[in-house]
């Protein structure tokens, strides 16, 4: 079955850029897309499709997708981004897939 | 706009059965694969399978194969997911989500939005 790794948590200080990881063998053959879930919320999805942002997701979120890692990048961090971040995509064998969350801390 | 509400919280005895619901509006029900999630208490989120509200077809994680089932309603475009035999460890925020590409070749395999949650607690 297909697994996805993010590390358990990063730090990132006010105002810097986060850059939190996810990764999977070859991952960037698949389209991988991110959720960010904030205590006691639902996930709401940030990144599509490796680099796309929905309507209504800040700039300063962007993606990138290469290899064997995808990443997520948070630019110019403010306390509002702290939040789990959940990597997700879909495998032929194991159908949808999500990584072990990563805790964002905004120092 | 697309909205999912969920169904309420439950408290289940270990071997019983939950249903839970999501009421969609904002969109044609029909049109969209609709997703399970679960997410375990301090845990990430799992997927447990999806049905086509336009078919009724349906398809499970093998974890859960044999005791959830997800059947929907279209006259009140609603989706259900029912787990049977709970155990200790099914305790859990259940959450539905769309995904937002339609049907067939036009899925696109995210989730977009997402329902509120309903939490489920297996205690005896």
């Amino acid at each position: 079955s297909y697994e996805l790794t993010q590390p358990l948590s990063v730090s990132v200080a006010l105002g810097q850029t986060a850059r939190i990881t996810c990764g999977g063998n070859n991952i960037g053959s698949k389209n991988v897309h991110w959720y960010q879930q904030k205590p006691g919320q639902a996930p709401v999805l940030v990144i599509y499709r490796d680099s796309n942002r929905p309507s209504g997701i800040p700039e300063r979120f962007s993606g990138s997708n290469s290899g064997n890692t995808a990443t997520l990048t948070i630019s110019r961090a403010q306390a509002g981004d702290e939040a789990d971040y959940y990597c997700q995509v879909w495998d032929s064998s194991t159908a949808v897939v999500f990584g072990g969350g990563t805790k964002l801390t905004v120092l | 706009q697309v909205q999912l509400v969920q169904s309420g919280a439950e408290v289940k005895k270990p071997g019983a059965s939950v249903k839970v619901s999501c009421k969609a509006s904002g969109y044609t029900f029909t049109g969209y694969y609709m997703h399970w999630v679960r997410q375990a208490p301090g845990q990430g989120l799992e997927w447990m399978g999806r049905i086509n509200p336009n078919s009724g077809g349906t398809n499970y994680a093998q974890k859960f194969q044999g005791r959830v089932t997800m059947t929907r309603d279209t006259s009140i475009s609603t989706a259900y997911m029912e787990l049977s035999r709970l155990r200790s460890d099914d305790t859990a925020v259940y959450y539905c989500a769309r995904d937002p590409g339609g049907l067939g070749d036009y899925e696109l395999n995210w989730f977009d939005p997402w329902g509120q949650g309903t939490l489920v607690t297996v205690s005896s």
